[in-house]
């Protein structure tokens, strides 16, 4: 089964806008990846949260976890159109089962 | 896609008929793993390999079985394919320092 389910399926904002998605899971989590994904290609690591950290940046991309309410967020700053492709959420509960949602589709445009 | 390749990269096969599904890797990273992606399920866990000749079972093992003879090759077998086991199928390695996984990039298998 999922533990992380993202919120919104699909978004679809202006070049430059912000984009924020979420993510909430079920079970307590070692740590939070965000993964990307471009059509027809495999996914790219994003950035990781582990369960003692509140929030993380990387560049454009600014990560919030939030343990007491089991969700993470995942901020995109000033969007471009190569930023369109579906956003993951997985979390790792225990070593090597690490489990991802469905994703959200995001959509720039320019 | 970071030194991850996957063959074949697409595949039409019949009912019944076994495939063998290879991942390859140049990181010589510990573990290996098989995703397979489903609209509306992300990627589900499929079997993972923690080191030459030790696999484990992931969420959706059922129909599938694996080896791995050394570090680099990675093998997913259908063992006789059915309709439900159409779907991509992902390949990823991951170090064991920090978490993170990579992938390759996809083979589309169709069971006919």
């Amino acid at each position: 089964s999922q533990q992380g389910e993202e919120d919104p399926q699909a978004l679809s904002i202006q070049e430059g806008e912000n984009a924020t998605m979420n993510c909430s899971y079920k079970t307590s989590i070692n740590n939070l990846q965000w993964y990307r994904q471009n059509s027809g290609r495999g996914l790219v690591h994003l950035i990781l949260i582990r369960s003692n950290e509140r929030e993380k940046h990387s560049g454009r991309l600014r990560v919030t976890l939030d343990t007491s309410k089991k969700s993470s967020s995942l901020l995109i700053t000033a969007s471009r159109a190569a930023d369109t492709a579906s956003y993951f959420c997985a979390t790792d509960a225990n070593n090597n089962d690490m489990r991802f949602g469905a994703g959200t589709r995001l959509t720039v445009k320019p | 896609d970071a030194g991850i390749t996957q063959s074949p990269r697409h595949k039409v096969t019949e009912t019944g008929t076994p495939v063998t599904l290879r991942c390859h890797q140049t990181e010589n990273h510990r573990y290996m793993y098989w995703y397979r992606q489903d609209p509306g399920h992300g990627l589900r866990l499929i079997h993972y390999s923690y080191g030459v000749k030790d696999t484990d079972k992931g969420e959706v093992s059922d129909g599938y079985s694996v080896s791995r003879s050394k570090t680099e090759d990675f093998l997913l077998t259908l063992e006789s394919a059915t309709s439900s086991q159409t779907s991509v199928y992902f390949c990823a390695t991951e170090s064991g320092g920090d978490d993170t996984q990579y992938f390759g990039p996809g083979t589309r298998l169709t069971v006919l």
